[in-house]
């Protein structure tokens, strides 16, 4: 079992849906939360990050993390063509020398 | 700004050749790391060094070396390519303690036949 879950999608949705993406883990170690976005051969870039549980919100993106239920979200309102793209959440574990831990990321279109 | 500069962004390699992956950074960071991408798998680490003079294996390092030249130069060799090391490869540093924030290169598209 791999230590973080991310369905692969491909996700599809209108132009202005409210978009829910999500992450499960399996360590509860893991105390860094991030999520990336990555354009078609780009590299990764960071979109949000959060320490332990609760929200952040920046713009039309909010991301939530819920420790005692090892969950993690990202929300993306009023959704735009220009979100077309791959998520990818990421965590470090406590101690972890910083190394980050990927799923696998969701694929993520946005049709006008 | 240059960020995370990766060489080269294309490669072929036959069966059996060696090649380095060069990454250089412009952003004093501590720490560099060698991550693969390949569908379905995510990002995984291949190798990181935490701080120059300092290397360590990640999660996939079989088959990879690793070179921290400088605290700038994080390079990547393959001694003896095999088809499993068709990926695309991903350099990136991060400010050592900083929980996040890795910078990512723009990647290294290497197909082994």
């Amino acid at each position: 079992q791999k230590e973080v879950e991310q369905d692969p999608g491909p996700l599809s949705v209108p132009e202005g849906a409210i978009v829910s993406l999500n992450c499960t883990y399996s360590n509860s170690a893991f105390q860094y939360f991030m999520w990336y976005r990555q354009y078609s051969r780009k590299g990764p870039e960071l979109l949000m990050y959060t320490y332990s549980s609760g929200n952040k919100e920046d713009g039309r993106f909010t991301a939530q993390v819920d420790k005692s239920s090892k969950y993690i979200s990202l929300f993306i309102r009023d959704s735009q063509p220009s979100d077309s793209a791959t998520y990818l959440c990421a965590m470090i574990r406590s101690g972890g020398y910083n190394k980050l831990i990927f799923g696998a990321g969701t694929r993520l279109a946005v049709h006008p | 700004n240059a960020g995370v500069t990766q060489t080269p962004k294309f490669q072929v390699l036959k069966t059996g050749q060696s090649m380095t992956l060069q990454c250089a950074q412009d952003m004093n960071h501590n720490s560099m790391y060698w991550y693969r991408q390949d569908p379905g798998m995510g990002l995984r680490l291949i190798y990181y060094s935490a701080s120059e003079g300092t290397t360590d294996k990640g999660e996939v390092p079989n088959g990879y070396n690793v070179s921290r030249l400088n605290k700038r130069e994080f390079s990547l060799r393959l001694e003896s390519a095999a088809p499993s090391q068709t990926s695309v490869y991903f350099c990136a540093s991060s400010e050592a303690g900083q929980g996040g924030g890795y910078t990512f290169g723009s990647g290294t598209r290497l197909t082994v036949v």
